[in-house]
């Protein structure tokens, strides 16, 4: 079973819709994060979260916000959706705890599009 | 700002040769830096990462070597693999400072295909 699972794998929506994205750890970890793949500029940073009481913004946090349900649960809102979030949402998780050594773990992805 | 650049969007390397995939970074902040190699269809995973006391970090295949002066590291790959081709990702944290220990910033990914 992966570790880092996220719903829905595929969504086509329309200007203006409401969308939720989800995002699950099996991993026991408290750090969780939203980032959007767009070619040609990587992985950036949405939001991220330290525990379920700590939520900041990332590099791009505009048109996003966040639910840090439960330690295992993170989801990204988008309110009302437009074009250029088409991307591709990565969820991640990390635990600090080995000696502040910071390597992320990536759930499979969402694919969205914004008619 | 790009702060993390990988200059090159695509490596063709033959099977059995090595690739070097390569990338730069601006925030001399930076003490901590890590390679993820992506699928398509799959989220990306982490392959090997390098501290900054550190000018060489090697796994198998797989070495990171770090030039601190130059803000420059790079990932060998030796042999290289048909299974290795996938898009590569460098990425820098600053480790040891609070707040922002956990972010990484990435590279915009270089797609590797090796051939046969």
């Amino acid at each position: 079973d992966a570790d880092v699972t996220q719903t829905p794998r595929n969504r086509i929506t329309k200007t203006g819709k409401r969308i939720m994205l989800e995002c699950s750890q099996t991993k026991g970890h408290d750090r969780m994060y939203w980032y959007r793949q767009d070619p040609g500029l990587g992985l950036r940073l949405i939001y991220y979260s330290f525990d379920v009481k700590d939520i900041n913004k990332g590099e791009i946090s505009d048109g996003y916000s966040v639910s840090r349900q439960a330690q295992a649960k993170f989801s990204l809102s988008l309110e009302s959706a437009i074009p250029n979030q088409t991307a591709l949402y990565f969820c991640a998780t990390s635990d600090l705890s080995r000696g502040g050594y910071n390597e992320q773990f990536f759930g499979p992805g969402t694919r969205l599009t914004v008619l | 700002d790009q702060q993390v650049k990988q200059n090159s969007p695509s490596l063709s390397v033959q099977e059995g040769r090595i690739s070097i995939l390569n990338c730069d970074y601006t925030n001399s902040m930076f003490d901590y830096f890590l390679w993820y190699k992506k699928y398509p269809a799959e989220g990306p995973t982490f392959l090997i990462s390098i501290s900054s006391i550190k000018d060489k970090n090697e796994d198998g295949r797989f070495t990171v070597f770090l030039n601190k002066s130059a803000k420059h590291l790079s990932l060998h790959i030796v042999p290289s693999q048909p299974g290795d081709s996938a898009v590569y990702f460098c990425a820098a944290s600053a480790r040891l400072y609070t707040g922002t220990a956990s972010k990484l910033t990435f590279g915009t990914g270089t797609r590797l295909q090796v051939t046969l």
